[in-house]
């Protein structure tokens, strides 16, 4: 039963233009979901995070949406630069643990290649 | 700083032998992950320890071996591994009183089992 889902596994843009990342989610306990950026051989970058009261979190190019009552995300990456291509995956959490730990659960990912 | 380290950042070994992953933070992050990843898959966690403690099993084998010495260490001892163990393994750490719920993950160890 795959909860958190990323129904595109690739994703191809022009440099500069907007990027569009989707994930969809169907435990209506998760109240906290975060992206992070992979390259190759390297472990998992953090990006950018979203508490589910909220509906939008902005930092710089990359602003995260939240749908609750569609149970649905999404990453936007504006403008978009080669240095993006990477694989991308959505996470989502329902609480933390005692102390403090967080159990996440990622999204299969999504390639996006940034065409020059 | 938001460095997590890993080593070796490469280890082959047999069937047989017993090797130690280890991992290491210094953000005063209490909670401390181990997550398996296999190609073009997801991470899929291990182990989580808060406070040192171990918190969370996901029923993985007796032959992976988690330890937290201290709160900035973390290690995973190995030990009779089978070829299908064979992957990237990460650390990741989070929290700080009130804020760092997000984790954050360590380069990794790639793991080959002959």
């Amino acid at each position: 039963d795959q909860q958190v889902k990323q129904n595109s596994p690739s994703l191809s843009v022009q440099e500069g233009r907007i990027s569009i990342l989707n994930c969809d989610y169907t435990n209506s306990m998760f109240d906290y979901f975060l992206w992070y950026k992979k390259y190759p051989a390297e472990g998992p970058t953090f990006l950018i995070s979203i508490s589910s009261i909220k509906d939008k979190n902005e930092d710089g190019r990359f602003t995260v949406f939240l749908n609750k009552s569609a149970k649905h995300l999404s990453l936007h990456i504006v403008p978009s630069q080669p240095g993006d291509s990477a694989v991308y995956f959505c996470a989502a959490s329902s609480g933390t643990l005692n102390q403090g730990a967080q159990k996440l659960v990622f999204g299969q990912g999504t390639r996006l290649t940034i065409n020059p | 700083d938001t460095e997590v380290t890993q080593t070796p950042k490469h280890l082959v070994m047999g069937m047989t032998n017993k090797k130690s992953l280890k991992c290491e933070q210094h953000m005063g992050h209490r909670a401390m992950y181990w997550y398996k990843q296999k190609a073009k898959k997801p991470p899929e966690l291990m182990f989580v320890y808060s406070y040192e403690k171990l918190s969370i099993n996901e029923s993985v084998p007796s032959r992976f071996s988690p330890e937290c010495p201290n709160s900035s260490l973390l290690n995973l001892h190995l030990h009779a591994l089978q070829p299908e163990d064979s992957a990237l393994y990460l650390c990741a750490s989070s929290f700080r009183q009130g804020r760092d719920y997000e984790q954050y993950f360590g380069p990794g160890t790639r793991l080959t089992v002959t």
